[in-house]
């Protein structure tokens, strides 16, 4: 257990929608990232908070937006949803802002299915 | 822009076999190097990493030595087992001291994976 929590872990919608992916970093981290992982492009960053302020902005759609909250959980917001949308969403979270040389705790992540 | 690649699978051997999964990287400056496992059904976990060149990460049986003259950073085990059976992620992180803050991404650039099946 890597102390990372994410809900909901399957979701099945319909193109045009939108869903909020949540996640609960590990107790005192201060950053959480946001990956996208599908078969064709691999495993993809998509957006990192630290401490409630956006940090590093990576492979992100328009269509997809995220925040932290005070008490440092984070959502994902993915609108209009389009079938290419379907994939796993990992959260991952770290102490600080360079994440003790990189090292990442993932939460067991969110599967999405569009169709 | 980084990029990382290793070896796409799957890759199946038999148990007590010799374990080795290539990756290369390109990076500017001098990145901290890793190796993250995905069990199934489960989101990934650090298995080792290295920190500057000619270091070598170990774990559970796994090595990986950080070849700057190369760009390389291979994963190896001497005899694998079933439960090994996993997905493998090279990655690389351009921000790797700790505390260094501003500038660059922080999230880690990863490969796109290599699928290990271990048959008994």
């Amino acid at each position: 257990d890597s102390g990372v929590t994410q809900t909901p872990k399957h979701l099945i919608t319909a193109t045009g929608q939108r869903v909020t992916l949540r996640c609960s970093p590990r107790s005192g981290d201060l950053s959480v990232y946001w990956y996208q992982q599908s078969l064709d492009q691999g495993l993809q960053f998509l957006i990192q908070y630290y401490n409630g302020e956006e940090r590093a902005k990576g492979n992100i759609l328009e269509r997809f937006s995220a925040q932290q909250f005070p008490d440092l959980h984070s959502e994902l917001n993915l609108s209009s949803l389009e079938l290419g949308d379907s994939a796993l969403y990992f959260c991952a979270s770290s102490v600080g802002t360079s994440g003790y040389f990189g090292e990442l705790f993932f939460g067991e992540g969110s599967r999405l299915t569009v169709l | 822009g980084n990029s990382v690649t290793q070896m796409e699978g799957p890759v199946t051997l038999s148990e007590e076999a010799f374990l080795t999964i290539n990756c290369t990287y390109t990076a500017t400056g001098y990145p901290s190097l890793f190796w993250y496992v995905q069990y199934p059904g489960e989101g990934l976990q650090l298995l080792l990493k290295a920190t500057k060149a000619d270091d070598k990460g170990s774990n559970k049986g796994f090595e990986a030595t950080y070849r700057k003259e190369t760009t390389s950073f291979h994963l190896e085990k001497g005899s694998v087992q079933v439960s090994d059976s996993a997905v493998y992620f090279c990655a690389l992180s351009d921000n790797p001291l700790l505390g260094v803050s501003g500038g660059g991404a922080d999230g880690l650039t990863f490969g796109k994976g290599t699928h290990l099946i271990i048959q008994p």
